[in-house]
């Protein structure tokens, strides 16, 4: 079956432009989740979406960061006006529940974006 | 957030079995024991999950002492292929995953 599928694979960009990242969700996953992973460290928690909903943004490193969840299903991970120090790989995860339910639903996670700013 | 520790790195051969340690002395009550394994340039994989004693699957084996404030993930005979980077964590009500910067696991041949 399909998995989750993250677009583009690679991304190149320059200092100061907006960028948006998309993932696609295992169908019927109602939990999704952004992680960042800058090279040679482990996942940094960004935001999390039950349905279309993101009880808590923390995660999000400044006011340029952004996300979107429509119909349970796709979501959008926008950067405005990137910084050098927004080059990392980008990955997104789906898991079927959360929360409680999450003791027996295991994350999965697409390939992820990666994400170069010039 | 209870947080986890574990090795930076380990070497092995191919064929061994390899066990790595995760120490989480503040693990709470409700708390699962979770490890993920990543390979380069992919997201990481979910491999098994625990509360106490042992639970095995086809991948590997978790073992869970009674305390709770360790845990081991053994992978038995080891390939080339398992080289990766394998992430402890510890899962709870809420709905986030913390993960550290995990073990690198470097299997020569």
């Amino acid at each position: 079956g399909a998995g989750v599928s993250q677009s583009p694979s690679n991304k190149v960009t320059e200092k100061g432009k907006d960028v948006e990242l998309r993932c696609d969700p295992i169908s019927g996953h109602t939990a999704l989740y952004w992680y960042r992973q800058r090279l040679g460290q482990g996942l940094e928690f960004l935001i999390y979406f039950q349905g279309n909903s993101a009880p808590d943004k923390s995660g999000l490193p400044s006011d340029r960061f952004s996300a979107e969840r429509t119909g349970e299903s796709v979501s959008t991970l926008t950067i405005q006006r990137t910084q050098q120090e927004d080059s990392a790989v980008y990955l997104c995860a789906s898991s079927l529940v959360a929360g409680v339910g999450a003791y027996n639903s295991p994350l999965h996670f697409g390939n992820g974006t990666r994400l170069t700013v010039t | 957030l209870a947080k986890t520790t574990q090795p930076i790195s380990m070497d092995s051969y191919e064929g061994q079995e390899v066990n790595i340690t995760c120490s989480h002395n503040n693990i709470a009550t409700n708390d699962y024991i979770t490890w993920y394994q990543q390979f380069p340039s992919q997201g990481p994989r979910f491999i098994i999950q625990g509360y106490k004693t042992k639970v095995t699957n086809e991948v590997a084996s978790l073992f869970i002492p009674a305390d709770r404030k360790s845990s081991t993930l053994s992978l038995p005979r080891v390939s080339l292929s398992d080289t990766a980077v394998y992430y402890c964590l510890l899962l709870d009500s809420s709905y986030k995953l913390i993960f550290g910067s995990g073990t690198r696991l470097l299997v020569r041949p």
